[in-house]
């Protein structure tokens, strides 16, 4: 069962460099989510998706790109990294918004220093 | 700014006792409520999702949720040492695109 799949699992970054986080869910879920999570925190929510094509902002989108091509892939762009974005990334997905089928589903989460 | 508050805890109880951790929501809205399981290192797993007031009971876990007051709770019966993680509370809109999480409470169950 992969579920929610996710890489890399860690990785270091170079202020200014960019990277791209790779999600891809099996369970045909048409919802999926970005969310990072500092020390301590809870977890903020930075892009979703409620189908292929289309994206929106969550709480934090801020130095962060999506793109949803296919409802299987749901990858989050850093575009010049900053220390500001040194957390780890968790991909998500549900199945609907309706009220027995929203339960969100984790990836094992992506730790990334920026350095 | 719709939020989703939990006591950071550590909340530290002996093997056996009932550990309760609890949590409150700002957004009357909210009608799907869920405590995830996070240890330390891991990604948060679903232990409960409950939506409707009253309690909802699941092996050694019960959860409650009262609207009125905004409360949702999550009892651990006769804890054990593996229980020990951060304990997530988190809202959802039916409908709505966002799950608002809280910041999570630290449980301890000491052997």
């Amino acid at each position: 069962n992969a579920g929610v799949t996710q890489t890399p699992k860690f990785r270091i970054l170079k202020i200014g460099q960019s990277m791209t986080l790779q999600c891809t869910q099996d369970m045909n879920h048409n919802y999926m989510y970005w969310y990072r999570q500092d020390p301590g925190m809870g977890l903020k929510l930075i892009y979703y998706s409620v189908g292929a094509g289309i994206t929106d902002k969550g709480e934090v989108p801020n130095g962060y790109n999506v793109s949803r091509s296919t409802t299987e892939d749901f990858p989050l762009r850093l575009e010049l990294a900053a220390p500001s974005q040194t957390s780890v990334y968790f991909c998500a997905s549900s199945r609907t918004t309706s009220l027995s089928g929203n339960t969100i589903y984790f990836g094992e989460g992506s730790w990334l220093t920026v350095v | 700014q719709k939020e989703v508050e939990q006591n950071s805890g550590p909340l530290s109880v002996p093997e056996g006792a009932i550990a309760s951790l609890n949590c409150t929501y700002s957004d009357r809205g909210s009608q799907s409520f869920f405590w995830y399981r996070q240890y330390s290192g891991k990604s948060p797993e679903l232990i409960m999702s409950i939506y409707s007031n009253g309690d909802k009971e699941d092996g050694r876990f019960t959860a409650q949720l009262n609207k009125a007051s905004q409360y949702v709770s999550l009892l651990i019966r006769d804890s054990q040492p593996s229980d020990s993680a951060t304990y997530l509370c988190a809202a959802r809109n039916t409908g709505g695109f966002k799950t608002i999480f809280g910041a999570g409470t630290r449980l301890f169950v000491k052997a």
